[in-house]
């Protein structure tokens, strides 16, 4: 079974420009979260999708966004981007909410 | 809100030793806690889940246990090898509150040949 993908791998963007990160969960699981990941700050939860519906969302800015699709694919988009959103963008999927979390490779965000 | 906390932040050791790496969280009210590693620049590999109710899980060289009531965890692992190398991370599936995933700050572990 194919695990988590997430598209593109590397991006650079400058600041002011807006983002959209793309994440296709394992064939059958209905749960996608994201996660931000910084040297200073770790991983910090940013939403989490289930059915087409956003469950939670982490405590960030407004300009961070995400939906997800009837497939379960989900995407994230940043706008108006900040030297300070260049992370490692993370994202995982489940079965639901509760169960085993499978992590894609991430997508390595640099804003210059 | 819960936090997790990993101690120690890093960690050396030789090779075909064997390892404890432990985590422990404040709140008990959670669903399950689930180990990672991962590899610099890398995405997150599952290790083990450890659901509320269990007591201790096991995958080949690796034996996780959950003391709940005291909120604690601990990673053990046998026979380390320099393949082991990477950062440690668990995480704890909360009941109370948005019952998102919380996350340790990770162990980075260094096995020497």
């Amino acid at each position: 079974k194919a695990g988590v993908t997430q598209t593109p791998r590397y991006l650079i963007k400058t600041r002011g420009q807006q983002v959209t990160l793309s994440c296709s969960p394992i064939s059958g699981h209905r749960s996608v979260s994201w996660y931000q990941q910084t040297p200073g700050q770790g991983l910090q939860f940013l939403f989490e999708y289930f059915s087409e519906t956003q469950r939670n969302k982490g405590n960030f800015p407004g300009r961070f966004s995400g939906r997800q699709f009837s497939n379960s694919r989900s995407e994230m988009n940043v706008s108006t981007l900040e030297l300070g959103d260049s992370a490692l963008y993370l994202c995982a999927s489940s079965l639901s909410v509760t169960y085993e979390q499978y992590f894609g490779p991430g997508t390595r965000l640099t804003v210059t | 809100k819960q936090e997790v906390t990993q101690i120690p932040a890093a960690l050396s050791v030789p090779e075909g030793e064997n390892l404890v790496l432990n985590c422990s969280f404040t709140d008990s009210a959670i669903y399950n806690l689930q180990w990672f590693r991962q590899d610099p620049g890398k995405g997150l590999t599952s290790l083990l889940l450890i659901q509320s109710s269990q007591r201790e899980q096991t995958s080949g060289r690796l034996n996780a246990s959950l003391d709940k009531s005291s909120g604690r965890s601990t990673l053990y692992i046998a026979a380390s090898q320099p393949g082991d190398s990477a950062t440690y991370l668990c995480a704890v599936r909360s009941q109370t509150g948005a019952n998102n995933l919380f996350f340790g700050t990770g162990t980075r572990l260094t096995v020497i040949p």
